[in-house]
């Protein structure tokens, strides 16, 4: 079975840290990503990664920044966490790979982690 | 970019019943997937459906692509089942673009 592992269910963290959501899959499968889950807003894409070192936008990077040094693994950070960064954070993976900008397609299934509930005080 | 539909926004059953969720989309799409969110928030896969009929145990699912929709079938409902049911579509590239979900309940 496919297994994505996100480090924390549950964080709580204060305005202005720095924080460190870490997610790792064991299919060897290309592409991350990371969204978050608010009520009314529904899924929102934060980043992605296709390949070890690379990372495009997704919907709303504003506030985040990745790391993908390892394929099997993506980080998201915060560098300044806001009240408004409270959020459920979903992290996933898929198989297929290459930029959209290259050309390149994403056909594969997404499976997803357990999720991380933040809270920022 | 492309539109997901779902409907109906709430469903709630009788422990036994049967049930259909709709999702549509606005454009052509080459992958199209239906999760079911528990109470503990983890997204669960059900189905990996862009086109065709697939059934597992009590679920099963058709897309009609040609038509822009798809639908999710559940039999004989148990609470276990309750929660929210997503539709997430993509045309040709790399994102899902999710529905805003099927809250279902499933009472005793």
């Amino acid at each position: 079975d496919v297994k994505v592992t996100q480090s924390s269910r549950y964080l709580v963290k204060r305005t202005g840290e720095k924080v460190f959501l870490e997610c790792v899959q064991d299919m060897d499968h290309e592409n991350m990503f990371w969204y978050r889950q608010d009520p009314g807003l529904g899924l929102r894409l934060i980043y992605f990664s296709y390949d070890v070192k690379m990372k495009e936008k997704g919907d709303i990077p504003e506030g985040y920044s990745v790391s993908r040094e390892k394929k099997e693994r993506f980080s998201l950070i915060l560098e300044s966490a806001s009240t408004n960064q409270t959020s459920m954070y979903l992290c996933a993976s898929s198989w297929g790979g290459g930029s959209r900008l290259a050309g390149g397609e994403f056909t594969g299934e997404l499976f997803f982690g357990e999720g991380s509930r933040l809270t920022v005080l | 970019g492309i539109q997901v539909e779902q409907s109906p926004p709430d469903l709630i059953l009788q422990e036994g019943a049967n049930s259909t969720l709709r999702c549509n989309f606005s454009d052509s799409v080459n992958n199209l997937q239906w999760f079911h969110q528990n109470p503990w928030g983890q997204l669960i896969n059900l189905f990996y459906i862009p086109s065709g009929t697939k059934q597992n145990g009590r679920l099963s699912a058709t897309t009609v692509a040609t038509e822009r929709y798809s639908l999710l079938y559940i039999s004989s409902s148990q609470t276990t089942d309750s929660g929210v049911y997503f539709c997430a579509v993509a045309p040709n590239d790399y994102k899902l673009s999710f529905g805003a979900g099927t809250t279902v309940t499933v009472r005793a």
